[in-house]
């Protein structure tokens, strides 16, 4: 079975502080997709990165950078000198190739200034 | 190129009636996705449908809920005689049929039954 697991609900930080949010993820399969989703408050999900699971090298853009681990199963999401736009629920997810998207709970991010 | 379009973006009903939300997705793609937002929780899936085909409807509550992805026209959700706990965001996504791996999403419609 799939599962994915953010295990921080919520996190609160004050602005220009690096954060770390955190997903690990369970499958059997060899062949994966990872990726994060940004749920602002206006309710729409805003696609912010894919990783297959062949491809281990971490990425950066601009002030968000994610830590992929195939030992520990995790793919976290940093993102660095946090402002107040960054405030919203991330959501980690997994695809198979079952085609279904497996969603973790998602973390709620609190940025204030 | 349009994104994934979803309407009403929200949508009021009361208990006992029925709910349509459509999506039409983006061009060029031919498979459709509908998840489940309840409040305060992540996205669950529901179904995944091609063009006139139902592929996996696994997240499908047995009752009242219904899916179809017609040769012409928007990918329908249809719940039948809503009741409270079908209030949710429900968000619809496409993918080419290449490249399934990829699903934008749309804005969601949020569904409040009264």
């Amino acid at each position: 079975a799939q599962k994915v697991t953010q295990a921080q609900t919520e996190i609160s930080v004050v602005e220009k502080e690096d954060v770390t949010l955190d997903c690990v993820y369970e499958t059997r399969d060899t062949t994966y997709y990872l990726f994060w989703y940004k749920q602002p408050p206006s309710g729409e999900l805003v696609f912010l990165i894919r990783r297959n699971s062949f491809d281990e090298q971490n990425e950066i853009s601009g002030r968000y950078s994610w830590n992929f681990q195939k030992s520990t199963s995790s793919f976290n999401f940093t993102i660095t000198a946090s402002q107040v736009v960054d405030s919203a629920v991330y959501f980690c997810a997994l695809n198979t190739g079952f085609q279904k998207l497996v969603f973790g709970t998602g973390t709620r991010l609190l940025v204030s200034p | 190129n349009a994104g994934v379009m979803q309407n009403p973006r929200h949508l009021v009903r009361r208990r006992g009636q029925e709910a349509r939300l459509r999506c039409s997705p983006m061009k060029g793609h031919s498979h459709v996705y509908w998840y489940r937002q309840l409040p305060e929780e992540g996205l669950k899936f529901m179904v995944y449908l091609q063009k006139e085909n139902i592929i996996d409807e696994s997240g499908m509550p047995k009752e009242r809920f219904s899916a179809e992805f017609p040769k012409e026209g928007p990918s329908i959700l249809r719940i039948q005689q809503v009741v409270r706990g079908d209030s949710a965001a429900y968000f619809c996504a496409s993918s080419p049929p290449a490249g399934a791996y990829e699903q934008y999403f749309g804005p969601g419609t949020r569904l409040t039954v009264t």
